[in-house]
Order: C-alpha cells, then structure tokens, then sequence
C-alpha cells in the first residue's frame, strides 16, 4: 500500500466553524507533512512532523494546528479561519525525517473553502 | 537553502522527446536533485531523482550536469497523460526533507 489518504476530499466550512482534515497512510513513514497550495502556486510547507513530533512550523497561524496521535495519522484541525485561508491542502509522508534520498508520497489534497 | 530555477512553460508534440532543465547553481555536495510532477486536480507525486550520476526509471531520465549546477528531466515519448507541473527540488541532509516547491514548468503536450 502506498497509498496517503485524506479526507475529506472537499470542505467548506465558515469563518467561525471548527474542522479538522485528516491524513493516513500505512508505510511504516516516519515523517509526515501538510503543505497548502492557492490556486496556480506551487505547494508551500506549512508543519513537518519527524516520529510524531513536530519538527517543523513555518510561521503558521495559530488557527491552523496540527497533530500527529501516532505514526499512521496526521490532522490538521481548523478554527476561526479567514476567506483567504481557502486552498488545496495537502499531505505527504516518507521514510525519515533525515533520509533525503527517498521518495515522498503526497495525499490528493482537501479542497477547503471559507464562506 | 540552495534554490531552483525553471522555466515558466514549455510546450512539446505528443510522441516527442521532451527536455525540462533545471538550474541550481547554489546546489553543495550533499544536495539530492529531486523531480516531482503535479497533475491537474491532484497532488504531486516522485518522478525521480539523483545525486551525482544520470539516473533512468521507468517513467523518465535524469541528466545532471558535470558540475552540479544544472539538470534535466528527460521524458522520452511524451503522451497526453505527461500535461503537468514539474519541480525541480533540492533536498540537503543537514536541513532535512521539507521539500520546498519552486514554482515549476508547466508542460503542455499538443496531440
């Protein structure tokens, strides 16, 4: 399987609603990502979690918090978020936090928009 | 971090070899060239990728320049089904595998 699994596949919720997307995957990977991609921009990296620890935040809003309950699973929970906010969130996983010579996968993405 | 550039766009004729070049001439020793493809509507997913040598899979070739300082990703019978976004990506190991996206080609391929 190698297959990442997220879901939902779309969401729109409002401004003042509490969502969470989710992301699983069952290779044995140890380092999961979220990434957000607007319309027509590559994908920017939003957190990096290395064996269930967060690794990396790259100045994320405190609306956007993410978690990781085990090695399989990554969330990322919403609250209060802004019409800008709306894009394509995506998430990968791959071997080692360290290991740059191996692939990653990356999920088909949640489709997010705020009304 | 070592950066990537890419030109905006390319075109190419189905059935047709096509050439995508990256430049990186800020890439160290310890760079892994990666290339990733993103489909319309989907997320992106590992083309392939190198260190020192050329490299070849099943879905495409990885040409990396003497220096470093350049690659290309080689498709060679491109097909309708190739229409994508490709990035070039630097991966360092000190740094880790944020895998930071520049902004990529898009390859149109006319039947």
């Amino acid at each position: 399987d190698t297959e990442v699994t997220q879901t939902p596949k779309h969401l729109v919720m409002g401004m003042t609603n509490k969502k969470s997307l989710k992301c699983e995957q069952h290779m044995g990977h140890r380092a999961m990502y979220w990434y957000k991609q607007k319309a027509k921009k590559p994908p920017e990296l939003m957190f990096v979690y290395s064996y269930e620890k967060l690794s990396i935040n790259e100045s994320v809003p405190s609306r956007f918090s993410p978690e990781c309950p085990n090695s399989s699973l990554l969330n990322l929970h919403l609250h209060a978020l802004q019409p800008e906010d709306s894009a394509l969130y995506l998430c990968a996983s791959s071997q080692e936090f360290s290991r740059v010579n191996t692939e990653a996968f990356f999920g088909q993405g949640t489709r997010l928009t705020v009304v | 971090d070592a950066k990537t550039t890419q030109p905006n766009s390319m075109e190419s004729n189905e059935e047709e070899p096509v050439h995508l070049p990256c430049n990186h001439s800020t890439i160290s020793g310890t760079d892994y060239i990666h290339w990733y493809r993103q489909l319309p509507s989907q997320g992106p997913e590992y083309v392939i990728h190198g260190l020192t040598s050329n490299v070849n899979n099943r879905m495409a070739s990885l040409a990396i320049a003497e220096d470093r300082k350049s690659s290309t990703l080689i498709l060679h019978r491109a097909t309708l089904r190739d229409a994508a976004v490709y990035y070039c990506i630097l991966r360092d190991a000190p740094l880790g595998n944020q895998f930071y996206f520049g902004t990529g080609t898009s390859l149109t391929v006319i039947p």
